[in-house]
């Protein structure tokens, strides 16, 4: 079946202008996260949902970021007044969660962002 | 505070030589531990996670980890390295009580000479 995917997979803003990312998770998972991959940070954690609702922003790093996810499926990642230091690459993972507990969770290639 | 540390940002091994990637991570309470490998300018791949049960756990690409509670380690390994193995693989682990959230080591990168 198809995986996550994301989009763009490429977005070169100017510093100051707001971007959205895209994340579609793969069909029927319940749980989808987001993380950044910076050179500097490494792998990051940011938000994490479960449905529509984010039980845990603790990551995060501003309030220029935000994300929502409607109807259980897609997720969108808003970054407003972008920063040079906004600069990764985000990566939207899903899982399917039971009673157990999370199952693994599965990675989408990344929209790579670039601030001039 | 809750972290993960893999020792070697860069290991270099020739062709056919054994692969130890090593990981820790600071809890009392075991935790739920995964090991990621990532190709260049694509996303991360699952390699194998250990949960419960048994602590030897067998992923795929013919890599191995050992979940060792006494001495907070999960290390990677793999007996015979291919050349198609080089790429940059993470330990991440899910700490109990955190929700669901993966916290992930800084990465190595595995490098692969005939």
């Amino acid at each position: 079946g198809a995986g996550v995917s994301q989009s763009p997979s490429n977005k070169v803003t100017e510093k100051g202008k707001d971007v959205e990312l895209r994340c579609d998770p793969i069909s029927g998972h319940t749980a989808l996260y987001w993380y950044r991959q910076s050179l500097g940070q490494g792998l990051e954690f940011l938000i994490y949902f479960q449905g529509n609702s984010a039980p845990d922003k603790s990551g995060l790093p501003s309030d220029r970021f935000s994300a929502e996810r409607t109807g259980g499926s897609v997720s969108t990642l808003t970054i407003q007044r972008t920063q040079q230091e906004d600069s990764a690459v985000y990566l939207c993972a899903s899982s399917s969660t039971t009673r157990l507990g999370s199952y693994e969770q599965y990675f989408g290639p990344g929209t790579r962002l670039t601030v001039t | 505070a809750q972290s993960v540390t893999q020792l070697g940002s860069h290991v270099s091994v020739s062709e056919g030589a054994l692969v130890l990637l090593r990981c820790n991570y600071s809890s009392s309470v075991p935790p739920y531990l995964f090991w990621y490998v990532q190709y260049p300018n694509q996303g991360l791949q699952l390699l194998l996670k250990y949960t419960t049960g048994a602590t030897l756990v067998k992923g795929i690409n013919g890599f191995e980890a050992e979940f060792k509670k006494s001495e907070t380690s999960f290390h990677l390994t793999k007996p015979s390295a291919h050349m198609s193995d080089a790429a940059e693989y993470f330990c991440a682990v899910r700490f109990s009580g955190g929700y669901n959230k993966l916290i992930f080591g800084a990465g190595t990168r595995l490098a692969v000479h005939p």
